[in-house]
């Protein structure tokens, strides 16, 4: 079973702070990460996707991907209460026909 | 441009009713996906298209059925409710030809069973 995990939470920062959301996964052939952010009641919206090895940033957002250790984090800079919400992590694995396995979700509270 | 619309927002059954949900996309995307996600357990795909005329099972397909009518319309049927299939059901498209397979995620489908 191929599986995508996350730490549940919830994971509590002040305003300003950074917020580190972790994300391994168990299949090494995984090609793409996805990270989305869900508001309570609402679905899913993709806020950034990686698939080298490093660093990408968006705005207040990095993704850092580390195919060796198997592992993908978010960090969201200069935390707005507005960023309060659940984060999925989302992996396209080897040979799934565009499917995602998506971890079970992070929920943050960004603390005024 | 709707992106990803889903019918009815909310469903209330009884046990061993049947029902249809129902989901369209107006973005020409070739993928189409059913999920449910229940408290703690993330989203778990049940079936997907990969393509107009193709569907094929994903991890919890048990007590479903789908249909592709075409390249907009994906729909998601339960022949018999059950309790363990209340859930919040979201459906979702992606375009095949996109590499970085984002997937649009529709509003959701709250569906109890009694």
């Amino acid at each position: 079973q191929k599986e995508v995990e996350q730490n549940s939470g919830p994971l509590s920062v002040p305003e300003g702070a950074i917020a580190s959301l972790n994300c391994t996964y168990s299949d090494r052939g995984s090609q793409s990460f996805f990270w989305y952010r869900q508001y309570s009641g609402k679905s899913p919206e993709l806020i950034m996707f990686i698939y080298s090895n490093g660093d990408k940033e968006d705005g207040r957002f990095t993704a850092q991907l580390n195919k060796a250790s198997q592992y993908v984090s978010l960090l969201i800079r200069d935390s707005q209460p507005s960023d309060s919400a659940t984060y999925l992590c989302a992996v396209r694995e080897t040979g799934s026909a565009r499917q995602l396995t998506f971890g079970s979700g992070t929920q943050l509270t960004v603390l005024p | 441009n709707a992106g990803v619309t889903q019918t009815p927002k909310f469903q209330v059954l009884k046990t061993g009713q049947s029902m249809t949900l129902q989901c369209a996309q107006d973005m020409n995307h070739n993928s189409m996906y059913w999920y449910r996600q229940d408290p703690g357990m993330g989203l778990r795909l049940i079936y997907y298209s990969a393509s107009e005329g193709t569907t094929d099972k994903g991890e919890v397909p048990n007590g479903y059925n789908v249909s592709r009518l075409n390249k907009r319309e994906f729909s998601l049927r339960l022949e018999s409710a059950a309790p363990s299939q209340t859930s919040v059901y979201f459906c979702a498209s992606s375009d095949a030809g996109h590499s970085y397979n984002e997937q649009f995620f529709g509003p959701g489908t709250r569906l109890t069973v009694l």
